[in-house]
């Protein structure tokens, strides 16, 4: 049973491009939580979607990120004109039930921007 | 004031000591409490929850919960250096919280 897969595991981006990650939840998950990991802080929720709905988008930015989770496909995460402070490590997590008891963290998108 | 607080460290502990990691937390509406274990450059991983009052042991890690005075611990008896990674509190209300994690060294 394969695990959260992400992708890429490492992305790099000029200032004002566009960057999308990807996530693969865990088989038989449908629910998704996208959180930013920026250096010498912790994880930050960002959105929890489900398929094809964004339940909880409380953590995003209010501009230039949005997500989702299409019903056949990955969930992707995708953030406009980068700017140097969107440089951070992306992760996504997946359950099989809404905030279970565990949920299982994918190994992250490193966003750099240049 | 911050949802989830931990003392970032480091802490260093011998090889075979306890090691005693400390997380407050500001609403009493949390339900869930988590500790997860994250080596440098990877994903969080889930050591243990807790949801009642009291110690849960596993293996040689146990959780205390003190929901008065809104506080969680995570134990680690017979500390490896292996165990040497970064420990991140977290608890769930209607989303998860994290706090920013303790740095644990455990010198052979």
């Amino acid at each position: 049973n394969a695990g959260v897969m992400q992708n890429p595991r490492h992305l790099v981006r000029r200032r004002g491009q566009e960057a999308r990650l990807r996530c693969s939840p865990m088989k038989g998950h449908s629910h998704v939580y996208w959180y930013r990991q920026l250096p010498e802080e912790g994880l930050k929720f960002m959105v929890y979607l489900q398929k094809e709905n964004i339940i909880d988008e409380s953590g995003m930015p209010k501009e230039r990120f949005s997500a989702e989770f299409p019903k056949e496909g990955p969930s992707i995460l995708r953030i406009q004109q980068v700017v140097r402070g969107d440089s951070a490590a992306y992760f996504c997590a997946s359950s099989p039930f809404k905030n279970t008891d565990t949920q299982y963290f994918g190994p992250g998108t490193r966003l750099t921007v240049l | 004031q911050k949802e989830v607080e931990q003392n970032s460290g480091p802490l260093s502990v011998p090889e075979g000591a306890i090691a005693s990691l400390n997380c407050t937390y500001s609403d009493r509406g949390s339900q869930s409490f988590f500790w997860y274990r994250q080596y440098s450059g990877k994903s969080p991983e889930l050591i243990m929850f807790i949801y009642s009052n009291g110690d849960k042991e596993d293996g040689r890690f146990t959780a205390q919960l003190n929901k008065a005075s809104q506080y969680v611990s995570l134990l680690i008896r017979d500390s490896q250096p292996s165990d040497s990674a970064t420990y991140l509190c977290a608890v769930l209300r209607n989303q998860f919280y994290f706090g920013t994690g303790t740095s644990l060294t455990v010198i052979p």
